[in-house]
């Protein structure tokens, strides 16, 4: 079946400006995951949705950074005035329910110029 | 979630097996031993997870010692294919528990032809 899907899978912006990235998680997880990896760091928690409950925002840096996650399936990430160092491969993953293993999409590799 | 020390790199022959250490010695008994690789350019896959008994898949075995505070995951006929980045992560699956995959720097398994 269909993985995990991630769009763009490259955007370059200039500082400033806002950039959304999206994910289509596998059919049926209802648990939804953001990371990224900046060049040379290790992969960095950012936000995760499960079901209908409030995200767990723990890892977002800054205010600048926000999801949402539509109708249970389709999530977006919103990075507002970017920054060079929100430069990094933001990787999103879905998993069956909140306990089972995590499938991660491709990445989007964001270059704030 | 308990934190994990894994050799930053290891070199293997190809066809031969790769025994990719992890140190775990702050685990508590609820949580268990997950297993993911990064090939380079690529999202993390996962590759196997644990409680305290041996696991076995497709792809490979997981080994945890009986105190359970270090494992070795074993790739039975390393190819050219698996030169990739390790992750050893130590999650709890129960109530409360953070669902969030903590990534450290993991082993780099270069697979030599």
């Amino acid at each position: 079946g269909a993985g995990v899907s991630q769009s763009p899978s490259n955007k370059v912006t200039e500082k400033g400006k806002d950039v959304e990235l999206r994910c289509d998680p596998i059919s049926g997880h209802t648990a939804l995951y953001w990371y990224r990896q900046s060049l040379g760091q290790g992969l960095e928690f950012l936000i995760y949705f499960q079901g209908n409950s409030a995200p767990d925002k723990s890892g977002l840096p800054s205010d600048r950074f926000s999801a949402e996650r539509t109708g249970g399936s389709v999530s977006t990430l919103t990075i507002q005035r970017t920054q060079q160092e929100d430069s990094a491969v933001y990787l999103c993953a879905s998993s069956r329910g909140q306990y089972n293993e995590q499938f991660f999409g491709p990445g989007t590799r964001l270059t704030v110029l | 979630d308990a934190k994990t020390t894994q050799p930053p790199s290891m070199d293997c022959a190809e066809g031969r097996a790769a025994n990719l250490p992890c140190n775990h010695s702050t685990i508590s008994g609820n949580e268990y031993v997950y297993w993911y690789r990064q090939i380079h350019s690529q999202g993390p896959q996962y590759i196997i997870h644990g409680l305290k008994n041996n696991e076995t898949n497709e792809m490979a075995s997981l080994i945890i010692t009986e105190d359970r505070k270090s494992s070795t995951l074993i790739l039975p006929h390393a190819t050219l294919r698996d030169t990739a980045v390790y992750y050893c992560i130590v999650r709890g699956n129960y109530g409360g528990a953070t669902n969030k995959l903590i990534f450290g720097t993991g082993t780099l398994l270069a697979v030599q032809p």
